[in-house]
């Protein structure tokens, strides 16, 4: 079935290391989002990649970096300059940009760092 | 990027219908007004998104203002399976790749 896989769902790191979250799609999407929410709030844009190679920081994109060295992966690494990492993370993707097309999310991965 | 006001909270019985409201009055001419819905601990859901033109589909319809400075999502049937929150966003449909910014949202409740 084609569809968005983040792995892994829940993920425990201590303070100071640096951390990937894994973002697959197999829609044959060109565009990939990263979004991060924490509780009670909406979700708030990291990156995002409209084309392999290229990518564009979105409205809280420091402390993260990104990838995209092939159009199915966009990888998300949260840096240890990233103050306060724990929260809910998702990606989405879409055939061109979100405006004229819907989005197809993944289902999160929950990172608790400690 | 333009912006959204949503209720905070509405409720529901199920098999109402129920009216989701959104004002966008600093909306520009080529926005998209999207909908998404989120349940808990998941990735947000499409629903339904249109220009102009009132839309309907399978899950809900979209009503547009015909200054488009408002929409309502409207849930035919509300089911229990409804409850979640329900994001309006407007999004750039021109050159810009139309990123999505997400506000709070409604919560919609729905009783049996």
């Amino acid at each position: 079935d084609g569809g968005i896989t983040q792995s892994p769902k829940y993920l425990f790191r201590k303070e100071g290391q640096n951390v990937t979250l894994s973002c697959e799609q197999n829609l044959n999407h060109d565009a990939m989002y990263w979004y991060r929410q924490d509780p009670g709030q909406g979700l708030r844009l990291i990156y995002y990649s409209q084309i392999v190679n290229d990518f564009q920081k979105g409205d809280i994109a420091e402390g993260y970096s990104v990838s995209r060295e092939k159009k199915e992966s966009f990888p998300l690494t949260v840096t240890s300059a990233q103050k306060n990492p724990t929260a809910f993370y998702l990606c989405a993707s879409s055939p061109r940009g979100q405006g004229r097309t819907e989005a197809f999310f993944g289902q999160g991965t929950r990172l608790t760092v400690v | 990027d333009a912006k959204t006001t949503q209720p905070n909270s509405m409720e529901s019985n199920e098999e109402e219908p129920v009216h989701l409201p959104c004002n966008h009055s600093t909306i520009s001419g080529t926005d998209y007004i999207h909908w998404y819905r989120q349940l808990p601990s998941q990735g947000p859901e499409y629903v339904i998104h249109g220009l102009t033109s009132n839309v309907n589909n399978r899950m809900a319809s979209l009503a547009i203002a015909e200054d488009r400075k408002s929409s309502t999502l409207i849930l035919h049937r509300a089911t229990l399976r409804d409850a979640a929150v329900y994001y309006c966003i407007l999004s750039a449909g021109g050159t810009s790749y139309g990123k999505l910014t997400f506000g709070q949202g409604t919560i919609l409740t729905v009783h049996p």
